[in-house]
């Protein structure tokens, strides 16, 4: 089983939509959780950590439920801009474990 | 502020070839650094990370070597480069375990 699993996509959206990505993992003893973005062949980019009591930077709200082991990330007022591949990533306490998911891609539509 | 720094940012090399490539780190002292690689269409794997100076960790077994010279250097090196070596290598670091990763640029290596 993937440490992190994620819908690959490809959601398509128009402008100004609101769209919501779901993230899974299935250790329970994760402790950081943190949505990157990466456009098309460059570096990931960090978006936002996830704090438990959940976050929220701008247009992008970030969730965590431990109980249920995911996280999910809300894009309000979706931008041309915001169209990219968003991952999802776990870190264990112990060691040096950072877990990437493979990637949920966007595309905002005019 | 920190910046990390890769090069080079592309390159083509022949199967059999040797590889280096190097990461450097600046506004920062002792970062946890690590090298990844994302084949095309696939999820970033971790190679190697390093906590201190001389000390390398392996996740993968494969024809590919790290080595942490110097606090701020990472490299990453292979003696001969086989066809599945091609991909993104992407450096990174961090200010311990479980802080957030930041990325360097990146190598896109092409073996052929």
């Amino acid at each position: 089983r993937k440490e992190v699993e994620q819908d690959p996509g490809p959601f398509n959206v128009p402008e100004g939509a609101t769209v919501a990505f779901n993230c899974t993992y299935s250790n329970s003893a994760s402790q950081s959780f943190f949505w990157y973005r990466q456009d098309c062949r460059k570096e990931p980019k960090l978006l936002m950590s996830v704090y438990s009591s959940g976050n929220e930077d701008g247009r992008f709200t970030a969730q965590l439920n431990r109980a249920s082991q995911y996280i999910s990330l809300l894009i309000r007022d979706s931008k041309l801009s915001d169209s990219a591949t968003y991952l999802c990533v776990v870190s264990l306490r112990t060691g040096n474990q950072f877990y990437f998911g493979t990637g949920t891609s966007l595309t905002v539509i005019p | 502020s920190q910046t990390i720094h890769q090069w080079p940012a592309t390159l083509v090399q022949p199967v059999g070839s040797p590889l280096s490539l190097e990461c450097t780190v600046e506004g920062t002292s002792n970062p946890n650094l690590y090298w990844y690689r994302q084949a095309a269409g696939r999820g970033l794997q971790l190679l190697f990370y390093s906590v201190g100076i001389g000390q390398i960790s392996s996740e993968v077994p494969q024809n590919l070597s790290a080595s942490r010279p110097q606090d701020r250097q990472f490299i990453l090196s292979s003696k001969k480069l086989l066809l599945s070596d091609s991909g993104f290598y992407l450096c990174a670091w961090s200010a311990s375990s479980y802080n957030e990763q930041f990325f360097g640029p990146g190598t896109r290596l092409t073996v052929l």
